[in-house]
């Protein structure tokens, strides 16, 4: 059982390039996100998805872009990249069942990306 | 603008001592609460969950949460060197979409 597997684990990028990270999990989790987390600083939540075809806004969505056509895969778009998104990205899943958040997040290994 | 306040720390315990970690939050209508732990260069891993007013044991690890305080704390019994890491304190922001607000965590060192 993989859990929630992202691709690849670092990148390096130049400024103005783009890429996909890639977020596949196996659990059948109806809910999907996407972090950043900066040096000495929490998770950020940048998008998130309650189901296919179903995508919202997080905290700092600017820059990126979301996608979710099956439950496995959330793949997070980065089009014109910027040195300010230099971070660690981590993708989450949950079951998302029932209405009262009792509903823990499971971590990918995350993608470590650098823009020079 | 909802907030999950933790001391930065580092929070440095000998061996064998209790380390109590804090919380606070801003956000009364919060439902759940997550404490998580990460390695350097690691992943979170979930490590605790709260949801009821008191005090919850897992093995060492107790959660307590005080509701009308807004405060959730992670006391860690008979603390070892592989328990030094990062500690975030997670809530739900409440709602159907299950998101979570983060701490910015607290670093723990247990000193052999």
């Amino acid at each position: 059982n993989a859990g929630v597997t992202q691709t690849p684990k670092f990148r390096i990028l130049k400024i103005g390039q783009s890429m996909t990270l890639q977020c596949t999990q196996d659990m059948n989790h109806n809910y999907m996100y996407w972090y950043r987390q900066d040096p000495g600083m929490g998770l950020k939540l940048i998008y998130y998805s309650v189901g296919a075809g179903i995508t919202d806004k997080g905290e700092v969505p600017n820059g990126y872009n979301v996608s979710r056509s099956t439950t496995e895969d959330f793949p997070l778009r980065l089009e014109l990249a910027a040195p300010s998104q230099t971070s660690v990205y981590f993708c989450a899943s949950s079951p998302g069942q029932g209405g009262d958040g009792r509903q823990p997040q499971h971590f990918g290994d995350g993608t470590r990306l650098s823009i020079l | 603008q909802k907030e999950v306040e933790q001391n930065s720390g580092p929070l440095s315990v000998p061996e064998g001592a209790i380390a109590s970690l804090n919380c606070t939050y801003s956000d009364r209508g919060s439902q759940s609460f997550f404490w998580y732990r990460q390695y350097s260069g690691k992943s979170p891993e979930l490590i605790m969950f709260i949801y009821s007013n008191g005090d919850k044991e897992d093995g060492r690890f107790t959660a307590q949460l005080n509701k009308a305080s807004q405060y959730v704390s992670l006391l860690i019994r008979d603390s070892q060197p592989s328990d030094s890491a990062t500690y975030l304190c997670a809530v739900n922001s409440g709602g159907s979409n299950y998101k979570l607000t983060f701490g910015k965590g607290t670093l723990l060192t247990v000193n052999p």
